[in-house]
């Protein structure tokens, strides 16, 4: 079973607007952390926010945890074309070393 | 790929035939994950190992077995493969244990036909 669950699961925009994708898990959580898989690639890491932590930003990126609600959205400012992509959450608990994916969003930002 | 290699690229194989997947890291880390990734269910979790001979199953573990002699170098093994492993695996390392990144590896897809 998915720990994490994202919303939408599809999103298209148009370049320049910002992308806002959601995710919500279930148990309690070390840390959350946000992937991005282009078409046919591996994964490749873009932010871990930690359980005490509320707000992170890395660039572009906005990424906000909310553990009462149990929930966590990731903003991209300003699309660009290249931030096509599948964009993934991932679970850890405070109990082990392995990380629980969610079924991913995909954005397509048309130029 | 923070280099991590996987081989093959890509495999058809028939039902019913053992199957080896390699994974190759030259970054020295502890931790080594076996994934697969299916249309709507995201990454799932296979094996993963936190050490030499130090393996642990995860959450869709039946049907594969995993073996970590060495460091750098982790193998998933289907003993008998069936249609419902056809799928794109990859493998990621990390370098400690909770609250730490994962690297992914560019994948092995598989047929069983």
């Amino acid at each position: 079973s998915q720990q994490g669950e994202e919303d939408p699961q599809a999103l298209s925009i148009q370049e320049g607007e910002n992308a806002t994708m959601n995710c919500s898990y279930k148990t309690s959580i070390n840390n959350l952390q946000w992937y991005r898989q282009n078409s046919g690639r591996g994964l490749v890491h873009l932010i871990l926010i930690r359980s005490n932590e509320r707000e992170k930003h890395s660039g572009r990126l906005r990424v906000t945890l909310d553990t009462s609600k149990k929930s966590s959205s990731l903003l991209i400012t300003a699309s660009r074309a290249a931030d096509t992509a599948s964009y993934f959450c991932a679970t850890e608990p405070n109990a082990g070393n392995m990380l629980t994916f969610g079924g991913g969003t995909r954005l397509m930002v048309k130029p | 790929d923070a280099g991590i290699t996987q081989s093959p690229r890509h495999k058809v194989t028939e039902t019913g035939t053992p199957v080896t997947l390699r994974c190759h890291q030259t970054e020295n880390h502890r931790y080594m994950y076996w994934y697969r990734q299916d249309p709507g269910h995201g990454l799932r979790l296979i094996h993963y190992s936190y050490g030499v001979k130090d393996t642990d199953k995860g959450e869709v573990s039946d049907g594969y077995s995993v073996s970590r002699s060495k460091t750098e170098d982790f193998l998933l093994t289907l003993e008998s493969a069936t249609s419902s492993q056809t799928s794109v695996y990859f493998c990621a390392i990390r370098e400690k244990a909770v609250g730490y990144e994962q690297y992914f590896g560019p994948g092995t897809r598989l047929t069983v036909t």
